[in-house]
Parts: structure tokens; sequence; C-alpha cells
């Protein structure tokens, strides 16, 4: 079965900083892959997501990641923070059995530093 | 753009009481979800649904069940509530493939 481990369950960085939140799968099959993000006291929002186009994929909030089968990676980042970056971000991945059903990881908080 | 409605954000029940949680979508979704969220366990799946009367169990049904009677709409249903079940509940819709979108989230305290 699919899994999701997210290096780092709390970051810190400073505003102008560059954001890496690390995100590593199980699987060595090809999955659909995504970057979520959640600020309080609210549901999920899509960032960006991969599905077997380009390996470098931009998302909204000038995010990005790229996928890296050989590492079995999607990292997501950002050149420069800002302070309402601060968020829990959450990577996913599409199940083995099922595209249709996303499995989360354990969730990464962003802090940013003025 | 796709919302996903949560009836409730914030919703107080007593130990014992039947709970449910509505949620509607508005763009002919086949996929719906419903997670609970705790502090250090990250996103659980209860329940989902790929089709109109259609359900299957996620990694944590026990004390639940669910409702869709219509494609836009599933239920979570809380047979009879118990402290450990106070949590936030999110519910997500899909199209395969695209990623979920999520409802605003209710946050259910359980006395």
């Amino acid at each position: 079965a699919q899994s999701v481990t997210q290096l780092g369950s709390h970051v810190s960085v400073s505003e102008g900083a560059l954001v890496l939140l690390r995100c590593n799968y199980s699987s060595s099959v090809p999955p659909y892959l995504f970057w979520y993000v959640q600020y309080p006291n609210q549901g999920l929002q899509l960032l960006l997501k991969y599905t077997s186009a380009a390996t470098l994929v931009k998302g909204i909030n000038g995010f990005e990641a790229e996928f890296k089968k050989s590492e079995t990676s999607f990292h997501l980042t950002k050149p420069s923070a800002h302070m309402s970056d601060a968020a829990e971000y959450f990577c996913a991945v599409s199940d083995d059995t099922s595209y249709d059903k996303v499995i989360f990881g354990p969730g990464t908080s962003l802090s940013v530093i003025p | 753009d796709v919302k996903v409605t949560q009836s409730s954000r914030y919703l107080v029940k007593r130990t014992g009481e039947k709970v449910f949680l509505e949620c509607v979508q508005d763009m002919d979704h086949e996929n719906m979800f419903w997670y609970r969220q705790d502090p250090g366990l990250g996103l659980r799946l209860i329940y989902f649904s790929y089709d109109v009367k259609m359900k299957e169990k996620g990694d944590i049904p026990e004390g639940y069940s669910v409702s869709r009677e219509k494609k836009e709409r599933f239920s979570l249903i809380l047979e009879s509530a118990s402290t450990n079940q106070t949590s936030m509940y999110l519910c997500a819709s899909s199209l395969s493939g695209y990623g979920y979108t999520f409802g605003s989230g209710t946050r259910l305290t359980v006395v």
C-alpha cells in the first residue's frame, strides 16, 4: 500500500527565504501526486498536482514541486516566503489500486518569521 | 469554481446522540469522501463513495455510517456519538485524477 512521509512536522523560515518542504512516497509505480495547503480552521486547498506530464509542476501562490522518480520524491518549493504562506501543508499520493483515492502525509506546519 | 459545502462549521452534541453531518457539492463529481482530522494523526479516511447509493469503508469506519441517495450529497452519520469522536470532519469531492476539493470542515465537539 502507498504511504507518504513528510520530513519535518514543523519548518520555520524567514520572510523572503527559500521554502522547501519534503515529501517522499513509497510506491515504484508512478502515481498521481498532490500538495495541499490548510489555513487555520479551514479545509484543504489544492496547491498543485502531478499527473505524469511535466516533472516540474507549478501551482498557485508561487509554489512549485518537482517529481523525481528515482528518489520517489515530490518536494515543494517557493523561492521567497511570505508571511501569508504560514499554514499546514500536506503531500498526498494516489492509492495503488485507484487513482480516485488519495493517501495523505502527516503534514508540515510552516512558520514564517518576519 | 467547484464548491463543497458542509452544513455546519461548529457543532456541539451530547454523548449518545445521533449526529448527521451533511456535505453537498455542486460540480457533478462522482467521488465523495469523509475524513476526520486530529492533531498528530493527520487526515484519516472514514468512508468514501464512487457513485450514488455506493459506499466503501475507509481506514476508520467504526462508529460511523454514510448515506448517498443523490449524487451531490454525502452524509456522515454518527450512530451514537462518543467523546472520542470529537474532531474536525472534512468532506471532499473529486473527478478521477484531478485532486480533491474540500469543504471548510465541521468542528464537532461531543460532551
